[in-house]
């Protein structure tokens, strides 16, 4: 059965700190990972796309890898802002049957 | 200049009535999707056009209706509303289907079935 399963649940770490977030998968045939971003209240938002030849992707503080021998992924977070705070959902998407495989997400709270 | 918008952003009925929702993305996609996220706020993907044709309609009650006239709207109708319906509706577009594009949400829209 095609699952995408992310840890922690929900995770709240100090300003300025370090964190990383984790997502494993079942989905096969693999097509692609993505992390996104969602704020309360708004619509998803991209962060990075990797495919299976991808080992690690970054889009500014946000650095995501993939291994897809152990289907995991991770996305770290460096030097958290307050606007960091906001839900994380890895999406896995398997190829040739443009299936959308959604985690349940990771809700992250950086505190002052 | 919004990308992807969706009408209502609210949208509160009683049990049994008939709503649309609606969707315009001004990115020159091919791709638009239908989302539903529930309280728990799980993602769950409902359906997918690519050109004004469907290739995405997961197990969805068939009380839900796409409509896609032309490939910037994608237009959703939802008949006989149950109040397992309530939920935030999120469209959103890509450049294609293949997966391997960004897709870019709307804001979303948040259906209160009474």
């Amino acid at each position: 059965k095609n699952q995408v399963e992310q840890s922690p649940q929900s995770l709240i770490i100090l300003e300025g700190k370090n964190c990383t977030l984790q997502c494993n998968y079942t989905v096969s045939p693999f097509s692609n990972l993505r992390w996104y971003k969602q704020d309360t209240g708004r619509g998803p938002v991209s962060l990075t796309i990797m495919t299976f030849s991808e080992n690690t992707k970054s889009n500014g503080r946000y650095t995501a890898t993939l291994d897809a021998d152990t289907k995991q992924s991770s996305l770290h977070i460096t030097a958290s802002q307050l606007s960091d705070s906001a839900s994380y959902i890895c999406v896995v998407s398997s190829s040739g049957t443009y299936k959308y495989i959604f985690g349940t997400g990771t809700r992250l709270k950086v505190l002052a | 200049d919004t990308a992807v918008s969706q009408t209502p952003k609210y949208l509160v009925t009683q049990m049994g009535n008939d709503k649309s929702i609606k969707c315009e993305q001004n990115l020159g996609h091919d791709t638009m999707y239908w989302y539903k996220q529930d309280s728990k706020k799980f993602l769950k993907i409902m359906f997918s056009y690519n050109n004004k044709e469907l290739i995405i309609n997961e197990t969805v009650p068939n009380r839900f209706s796409p409509k896609s006239p032309d490939k910037a709207h994608l237009n959703l109708h939802i008949n006989s509303l149950e109040l397992g319906d309530s939920a935030v509706y999120f469209c959103a577009s890509s450049q294609d289907s293949g997966g391997g594009r960004k897709s870019f949400f709307g804001p979303g829209t948040r259906l209160t079935v009474l």
